[in-house]
Order: structure tokens, then C-alpha cells, then sequence
């Protein structure tokens, strides 16, 4: 299958700081690329669509000048959390996906977890 | 917008046992219902996918089944070994978004 490739898998920032987080379609363009958020033992929730050359679409409830996306090529969108918080710690996974046969299939990215001290 | 529930939140199986998870969706226009396996710090995972014009798939110790009718599909197991332990979400998809069940903890003890 498709490969996307997240990084960095792990990361510690201290608080007020930023932090930018990569997901590549290492072997197909993505023009769409989408970003989870996933607390412990619970599901992922989708926070904001990633559209290559425009602006990125927001779930409701998440701050978008919190969680700034830029979606430059079509194998590359960043996530960049800012003024990074303790409630922000989390983890955060990239997925983009692929046209099929009649479907879409979801290739995801390692995750990134999300540590704010 | 999509909603899927997803049942149960946490299941304990036998080893050797089946296990059934369930779903349900509420957008009668979504035509694809992947599930996917997520092991504890990884990546979900697709395990099986169905499409809206079929009613059931099987692969090895794996199926799912689709009822369009009233908008459920579910995840069968048989034979569980301790490797299925893991959080199994379904998802609903209509075009390239999908929305995912909030997941089920599939303990399958030795």
C-alpha cells in the first residue's frame, strides 16, 4: 500500500512554544490530507482538512490560529501548534488518502506524541 | 453531517472465541466502510473494507457485513489469537472524508 510518512513520531516542547509537525505521501500525491487528534484510549477525532494550494477547512471547536496547516505541495502539509499548552498534549496523527477502485482508502502517518512541559 | 457509533467500547474474549463489533451510520449517501486495527502508539491500520453494493466480505479469519437497509456493518472475528488485542475503529466514508466510530478495545486473553 501507499506509504505517509509523520515526523517527528515523538516530541517534548516547553510551554508558550511552537512546534511544526510534517506528514508526507511518500509515493502519491495528496491533494487532501487530513489531521486527527487522538487522547488516550479514545477515538480519533478529526481536527481540520488539509487542501493542497488553499486554505485548510476547520472542524467546529478547533482554533485554527491555534493549529495553523499549510498544505504547500502535494505530498507535504504541516500542522504547527503554537503557543503550545499542557492541554495540548496529545497525540496527533496525519492521514491522506488514495484513490482506488470505487473507493478512497486512508493511509495514515506514525502519529507524533505531543508532549507540552 | 456523518455520525457512526460504534459498540462495544471494550470487549474480553477467549482465545479461540469469536468477537463481533458493531456499527452504525446515519448518512444513507456513504458507500464505503473500511475498519481498521490500531495497536497501542501506532498507526491504525486496514484490516477489511465493504463496499454499499455488497453485503458481505470475508478474509481468512475476518468478515464484515453491511446492511444498508439500517445503516449497520460489522466486524467479525473468529478464532481470536492474543495478536487481534488491539482498538479496532469503523469508519463511513462518502468521497475522500471519513468519519470514524469512537473505537472498541478488543482484550483477547490466552
Amino acid at each position: 500500500g501507499a506509504v505517509v510518512s509523520q515526523h517527528p513520531s515523538w516530541v517534548i516542547c516547553k510551554s508558550g512554544t511552537s512546534v511544526k509537525i510534517e506528514c508526507r505521501s511518500l509515493d502519491f500525491q495528496a491533494t487532501t490530507m487530513f489531521w486527527y487528534r487522538q487522547f488516550p484510549k479514545q477515538s480519533l477525532m478529526l481536527m481540520a482538512t488539509s487542501n493542497e494550494g488553499s486554505k485548510a477547512t476547520y472542524e467546529q471547536g478547533v482554533e485554527k490560529d491555534k493549529f495553523l496547516i499549510n498544505h504547500a505541495s502535494l505530498t507535504l502539509s504541516t500542522l504547527t501548534v503554537t503557543s503550545a499548552h499542557p492541554e495540548d498534549s496529545s497525540f496527533y496523527i496525519c492521514s491522506a488518502p488514495q484513490q482506488g477502485l470505487g473507493n478512497t482508502e486512508a493511509f495514515f502517518g506514525q502519529g507524533t506524541r505531543l508532549t507540552v512541559v | 453531517g456523518e455520525n457512526v457509533e460504534q459498540h462495544p467500547s471494550t470487549l474480553s474474549v477467549q482465545e479461540g472465541d469469536s468477537a463481533v463489533i458493531k456499527c452504525t451510520y446515519s448518512d444513507s449517501a456513504s458507500n464505503y466502510f473500511p475498519w481498521y486495527k490500531q495497536e497501542l502508539g501506532k498507526r491504525p491500520q486496514l484490516i477489511i473494507d465493504i463496499r454499499s453494493n455488497v453485503g458481505e466480505k470475508k478474509d481468512q479469519r475476518i468478515a464484515v457485513t453491511l446492511n444498508k437497509t439500517a445503516k449497520h456493518f460489522s466486524l467479525h472475528i473468529t478464532e481470536t489469537q492474543p495478536e487481534d488485542s488491539a482498538v479496532y475503529f469503523c469508519a463511513a466514508s462518502r468521497g475522500s472524508t471519513l468519519t470514524f466510530g469512537k473505537g472498541t478495545m478488543l482484550l483477547v486473553s490466552p
